[in-house]
């Protein structure tokens, strides 16, 4: 069965700090993708990044970095020079495509306070 | 290019009442999938239509449905409504049936019910 671990439930750092938010995976698919999402006050999911299960080259957008590793079922995100406006709950996702039918699994959000 | 929309953004409901909710996505996007977040549960999948089919449903009781149109607007229904079921309900739009391109959610609308 499909699962997302983000053990970190509440973070809080002063401004300017890199911080790391871990994400877990499991699936037995071999093809997969795996999602990060913003969640500020206002309710909305943003989308931040997708991922499938083939490219396992890192990626960096702006202070925005994620680290992609099959072998420890890892999917980790961490921002670098963080800002308050960074504050929000993020969250990793898992779609494994059953018959093309979309459906994502989420991890519990690891909840970021970023301190001024 | 206007984002995913669901109406109402609030409600408030009593238990044993019935509840609609709309999902406009994205233009040119033709899958909808609509998802529950609480506190205690987190997101959780409901289902997921494309092209007027529902292609997958979570593990929700039957009070739980949904529908889309062949415009591919999405309605969900609670019936029978109980207190657990206080939450927001997001929409999600794909431009894909794969979600390549990422799925593009609303502001949800959250629900209360007393």
């Amino acid at each position: 069965a499909q699962k997302v671990t983000q053990a970190q439930t509440e973070i809080s750092v002063v401004e300017k700090e890199d911080v790391t938010l871990d994400c877990v995976y499991e699936t037995r698919d071999t093809t997969y993708y795996l999602f990060w999402y913003k969640q500020p006050p206002s309710g909305e999911l943003v989308f931040l990044i997708r991922r499938n299960s083939f490219d396992e080259q890192n990626e960096i957008s702006g202070r925005y970095s994620w680290n992609f590793q099959k072998s420890t079922s890892s999917f980790n995100f961490t921002i670098t020079a963080s800002q308050v406006v960074d504050s929000a709950v993020y969250f990793c996702a898992l779609s494994e495509q059953p018959q093309g039918a979309q459906k994502l699994v989420f991890g519990q959000g690891t909840r970021l306070t970023i301190n001024p | 290019k206007a984002g995913v929309t669901q109406t109402p953004r609030y409600l408030i409901k009593t238990r044993g009442q019935q509840v609609t909710l709309s999902c406009s996505p994205i233009s040119g996007h033709r899958s909808v999938s609509w998802y529950q977040q609480t506190p205690g549960q987190g997101l959780q999948f409901l289902f997921e239509y494309f092209s007027e089919t529902q292609r997958n449903k979570g593990n929700f009781p039957g009070r739980f449905s949904g529908r889309q149109f062949s415009n591919s607007r999405s309605e969900m229904n609670v019936s029978t409504l109980e207190l657990g079921d206080s939450a927001l309900y997001l929409c999600a739009s794909s431009q894909t049936v794969e979600g390549y391109y990422g799925y593009t959610f609303g502001s949800g609308t959250r629900l209360t019910v007393v």
